[in-house]
Order: C-alpha cells, then structure tokens, then sequence
C-alpha cells in the first residue's frame, strides 16, 4: 500500500542551527502538507504546497519555514534558525490527485531543539 | 478563528461496547470531515471520512454529519482493547480555503477495558 515516508524519525539539534525535514509523498498526490505537533497538543497546520508553490500558510509558518519540492519526489521543510519551542512530531502529508479527499500522513519526524 | 472542537476524555468503555466520539466545528462552509486515530507518539491514521449529511458506515466504525448542528460524529461498535486511542476529528474548511488543510480538533483520548 502506498505511504508517506518521512525522514529521519528523530532529529536533534542545537538552538540556532537548520534543520531539513524530509518527505517523500505518495505517487500520484498533488497536494502537500506539513504539519505540526508540539507534545500534548493538537495538531496545526503549517504550509500546503501544490503546483511547486505555497498554496496556504498558517501563522506560525514564519520567515524561518521553507519549502520545497526539489526534484518532483521528495518535499522538504527547512527552519533556518532553531528555537527551543520548535521542538515537536512534524508530520509531512499529502492528498490527491483531486483536493478535499482524504490525507494521508507520514510517520513524523521527532524535532528536539537542544 | 475557525475551530474544531472534542472532549478531551478520556472516555472510558468496557470492550464490546459502543464508544461514541463527539465533534463540533466553527466554519458552516466546511465540506469534509474526517476522523484519524492516533496512538501515542505516532502519526494520525485515518479511519473515516464524511462529506453528505447522515450516516456513514465501514465495519464497526460510524461517521455521522449533521451539517446545520455543525456537528460530526463517531460511533465504535464492539470496541476492543485494541481501539485504545486518541480519537482526532478533522475539518477541511471550504471558506478561503485553496490548499485543502485540515483543522484538527484537540483529540478525544479513548480507553476500552478489557
């Protein structure tokens, strides 16, 4: 069965560094998503990501949040600057071909900001 | 604001009985729902979606929409230990909406006693 792969599953770092998370969506979606959610809380919405743009953003996706899709397969999310309160699971997802279906999400990524 | 709200729970049920799951949304244009279950320190796993008012059914899980109450629910039938969980409801708000992100409730914290 088709999966959203997300890499790595934990990523420690110290305060001030970048850190890259890495998706690769399902095959034939179109639409991309990160998510986040910080231990004990609900999930939020970050940034949608369709036709090689931003689609929506939410407002915690500030300056310091980049995406990509670098080579048509995987979809990235760069925080330039680490903060101690970027520590959370981020969840890449993805939906398609058509939008408003059903998203299917990744695994996670463990982000701990040291 | 647009909101989606749970009762955080956590909902206790003897096994084999019927858990239901409760879920309130702010924005009238919503258009789909969803529920994911999330087990701890996983990613959300969908299990349903409802786009039409009613009842929708796939095995022992029941999404129901009632669209002028902007209320969404969902009914565990034979609930097994198994089903121990948190419980997220999900809205994709149409208003404004181009990128087809969800808003997720807190997540109903679900515990089925043997």
């Amino acid at each position: 069965e088709p999966e959203v792969t997300q890499t790595p599953s934990h990523q420690v770092t110290q305060m001030g560094q970048e850190v890259i998370l890495r998706c690769v969506p399902i095959s034939n979606h179109l639409y991309f998503y990160w998510y986040r959610q910080i231990l004990g809380q609900k999930v939020e919405f970050l940034v949608s990501f369709y036709n090689n743009e931003i689609s929506e953003k939410s407002e915690i996706f500030d300056d310091q949040f980049s995406v990509e899709r670098p080579d048509g397969s995987n979809f990235t999310l760069k925080i330039r600057s680490t903060k101690l309160e970027d520590s959370a699971m981020y969840f890449c997802a993805s939906m398609g071909p058509k939008r408003n279906t059903e998203a299917f999400f990744g695994q996670g990524t463990r982000l701990t900001v040291v | 604001q647009k909101e989606v709200e749970q009762n955080s729970g956590p909902l206790s049920v003897p096994e084999g009985a019927i858990a239901s799951l409760n879920c309130t949304y702010s924005d009238r244009g919503s258009q789909s729902f969803f529920w994911y279950r999330q087990y701890s320190g996983k990613s959300p796993e969908l299990i349903m979606f409802i786009y039409s008012n009613g009842d929708k059914e796939d095995g022992r899980f029941t999404a129901q929409l009632n669209k002028a109450s902007q209320y969404v629910s969902l009914l565990i039938r034979d609930s097994q230990p198994s089903d121990s969980a948190t419980y997220l409801c999900a809205v994709n708000p149409w208003s404004g909406n181009q990128g087809g992100k969800l808003i997720f409730g807190q997540g109903t914290e679900l515990s089925v006693k043997p």
